[in-house]
C-alpha cells in the first residue's frame, strides 16, 4: 500500500531563507504525488501536484518540489522563505489501487522567524 | 475563484446524538469526498460520492456514517449515533473528474465536530 512520510513535524526557519520539507513516498508502482497547504482556520489548498510529466514541479507561490525515483522522496523547496508561508504542510499520494483515495502524511509545520 | 465551502465550522454535540455536516462543493465538479482528522493526526479519506451513489470508503466509514446529495448543491455527512472518538475535523473535497492523479482535490475549509 502506498504511504508518505514527512520528516520533522515542526521546521523553522529565517525569513528569506531556503524552505526544506522533507517527504519521503513508499509506492511499488510510479505514484501521483502531491503537496497541500493549509493556512490558519482555512481549507487544504494544493501547492502542486506530480503526475509524471516532469520531475520538478513548479507549484504555487514559489514553491517546486523534485520527484526523485531512485530516492523515494518528494521534498519540497522554496529559496527565500516569506512570513506569509507560516502554515502546516502535507505531503500525499494518490493510492494506485483507487481512482479516489489521496493519502496523507503526518504534516509539517513551517515556522518563519522576522 | 470557486472553492467549497462548508458548515458549520465548528460543532458541538452530545454523545449518542445525530449531526449532520454539510458542503456545497463547487459547481461543476462531479465527484465528492469526505476526509477526517483527528487532532495530532493524519488526514484520512472517508468516502467518494458520485452520481449519487457511493464509490469508495474506508474502514472508517462504517453503519453511523451516511452521505447524502440532497439537492443540486449541498453535500452532507451524517453521524447517526456520535461517538467521543467521531471528535475530529471533517474536510469535504471535490474534483471535476475521480482520477486522484489525473484531477485535484478541491477541499473546504472544514467543520470542527467535538463531542461531549
Amino acid at each position: 500500500a502506498q504511504s508518505v512520510t514527512q520528516l520533522g513535524s515542526h521546521v523553522s526557519v529565517s525569513e528569506g531563507a531556503l524552505v526544506l520539507l522533507r517527504c519521503n513516498y513508499s509506492s511499488s508502482v510510479p505514484p501521483y504525488l502531491f503537496w497541500y497547504v493549509q493556512y490558519p482556520n482555512q481549507g487544504l489548498q494544493l501547492l502542486l501536484k506530480y503526475t509524471s510529466a516532469a520531475t520538478l514541479v513548479k507549484g504555487i507561490n514559489g514553491f517546486e518540489a523534485e520527484f526523485k525515483k531512485s530516492e523515494t522522496s518528494f521534498h519540497l523547496t522554496k529559496p527565500s522563505a516569506h512570513m506569509s508561508d507560516a502554515a502546516e504542510y502535507f505531503c500525499a499520494v494518490s493510492d494506485q489501487s483507487s481512482a479516489s483515495k489521496i493519502i496523507f502524511g503526518s504534516g509539517t509545520r513551517l515556522s518563519i522567524r522576522p | 475563484e470557486p472553492e467549497v465551502t462548508q458548515t458549520p465550522s465548528h460543532q458541538v454535540t452530545q454523545m449518542g446524538q445525530e449531526v449532520i455536516l454539510r458542503c456545497v462543493p463547487i459547481s461543476n465538479h462531479l465527484y465528492f469526498y469526505w476526509y477526517r482528522q483527528i487532532l495530532g493526526q493524519k488526514v484520512e479519506f472517508l468516502v467518494s460520492f458520485y452520481n449519487n451513489e457511493i464509490s469508495e470508503k474506508s474502514e472508517i466509514f462504517d453503519d453511523q456514517f451516511s452521505v447524502e446529495r440532497p439537492d443540486g448543491s449541498n453535500f452532507t455527512l451524517k453521524i447517526r449515533s456520535t461517538k467521543l472518538e467521531d471528535s475530529a475535523m471533517y474536510f469535504c473535497a471535490s474534483s471535476e473528474a475521480m482520477s486522484a492523479g489525473g484531477d485535484t482535490q478541491y477541499f473546504g475549509p472544514g467543520t470542527r465536530l467535538t463531542v461531549l
